[in-house]
């Protein structure tokens, strides 16, 4: 799997879209960009995933650089409920269906 | 409704006992992960399974043992020989027929005293 790099924490205001950054620029061509995030003492949620056309579902867009070397999660209209570790994972799909979790990106979201 | 249960939320023993960690779905979904997670850290995987009666190690193993004989229960036991049991402990499960999106259970949270 492609390492991944996250800023360790962010601040989004209330009804703010949150736009959450990763990097992987070592991606290879297979390889499919996954979002997850993580509210304090509960299990991961899967949010999206994309291989390298923007995708957008109920819960987030995911927007993929051209070169695929980073990627971009954006919540619209960020809320309280949001506030949690968002993690980032490069991987193939259906290798083995096992999931790596880095540190992540802590976003805050505030009134 | 489906999902993946576990259960207790919050689980105490005392240090050299073995622990049973359950966890239930009913997504018929085929594999089955156990993660281990710290304060502050993201998640390892212990143990997965990609069908019954079938399970392999994962980067974590040591001081863990697990079991498949059923599709829907992948129980985890914490053993004597863990030696630092403490922490919260995560359940997943996906279809292998489908992409990388696994549903996680709520967690146990172990603290060995």
């Amino acid at each position: 799997d492609a390492k991944t790099t996250q800023p360790p924490s962010m601040d989004c205001a209330e009804g703010r879209a949150a736009n959450l950054p990763c990097n992987h620029s070592t991606i290879s061509g297979n390889e499919y960009v996954y979002w997850y995030r993580q509210i304090h003492s509960q299990g991961p949620q899967y949010i999206i995933h994309g291989l390298k056309n923007n995708e957008t579902n109920e819960m987030a867009s995911l927007i993929i650089t051209e070169d695929r070397k980073s990627s971009t999660l954006i919540l619209p209209h960020a809320t309280l409920r949001d506030t949690a570790v968002y993690y980032c994972i490069v991987r193939v799909n259906n290798a083995g269906n096992m999931l790596t979790f880095g540190g992540g990106t802590r976003l805050m979201v505030k009134p | 409704d489906g999902g993946i249960t576990q259960s207790p939320k919050y689980l105490f023993r005392k240090e050299g006992q073995n622990v049973t960690l359950s966890c239930e779905q009913n997504l018929n979904h085929d594999a089955m992960y156990w993660y281990r997670q710290d304060p502050g850290q993201g998640l390892r995987l212990i143990y997965y399974s990609q069908i019954v009666n079938d399970f392999q190690k994962g980067d974590i193993a040591e001081g863990y043992s697990v079991s498949r004989e059923k599709k829907e229960s992948f129980p985890l036991t914490v053993t004597s020989a863990q030696k630092n049991p403490t922490a919260f402990y995560l359940c997943a499960s996906s279809n292998k027929a489908l992409s990388n999106e696994q549903f996680f259970g709520p967690g146990t949270r172990l603290t060995v005293l």
